[in-house]
């Protein structure tokens, strides 16, 4: 079986202040995991992946996640937030054939 | 390349009639999954197929949701009829399908409002 948890369902941040979106998953596999990210009216877009392979992980738009085993964590993170991060972003684990989404957190960025 | 083009964008219906949406995936992508996701929540998988063979459709209601993909390459997933709490976006996704990781690529969704 598989799950994940998005801890936060909504984030605020100040631009040029760090970006923490958390994660955790439980999953009977080796999982992959993923983040994706939405902005309004568009499609699910791939921020980052995680295979097994380093366990820091960097993606577009200097966005990157560190897989955690012992605390099964795969916390999103950025140093900087721009105005244009605000969307809904989503934690996703994949294994064994079945894809589970997260509930999603929206980042909020203020000017 | 083209990405995963979905139509249409927008659909309002009234409960009881019938819809479709149409999905055509990223050329030689074997790999074509339909989710549905409701308002402040996630994705949820509603039928996964390889190439035309359904191999997910765990989640799919059967009683009024069913979709095609008959030679393997675009497909439409139709309810009939509606009911209200069908309105959500409806995704369409693709997937090369070989190796790991299993990297998913999303059209724009429809987003269904049924009155």
């Amino acid at each position: 079986a598989q799950s994940v948890t998005q801890l936060d369902s909504h984030v605020s941040v100040s631009e040029g202040t760090p970006v923490l979106l958390r994660c955790n998953y439980s999953s009977s596999y080796s999982p992959s995991l993923f983040w994706y990210v939405q902005h309004p009216n568009k499609g699910l877009q791939l921020l980052l992946k995680y295979t097994s392979a380093a366990t820091l992980v960097k993606g577009i738009n200097g966005f990157e996640a560190e897989f955690k085993k012992s605390e099964t964590s795969f916390h999103l993170t950025k140093p900087s937030a721009h105005m244009s991060d605000a969307a809904e972003y989503f934690c996703v684990v994949s294994g064994g054939f079945k894809t589970i989404f997260g509930a999603g957190t929206r980042l909020f960025v203020k000017a | 390349e083209a990405g995963v083009v979905q139509s249409p964008r927008y659909k309002i219906i009234e409960k009881k009639q019938p819809v479709a949406f149409w999905c055509n995936p990223i050329s030689g992508h074997n790999t074509l999954y339909w989710y549905r996701q409701n308002l402040g929540q996630g994705p949820e998988l509603l039928i996964r197929y390889e190439n035309e063979e359904a191999v997910d459709d765990s989640q799919l209601p059967k009683d009024r949701f069913s979709a095609e993909r008959l030679k393997g390459v675009d497909s439409t997933l139709k309810i009939q009829p509606a009911e209200l709490g069908d309105s959500a976006v409806y995704l369409c996704a693709s997937s090369s399908g070989g190796g790991t990781p299993n990297i998913q690529y999303f059209g724009a969704g429809t987003r269904l409002s049924v009155l």
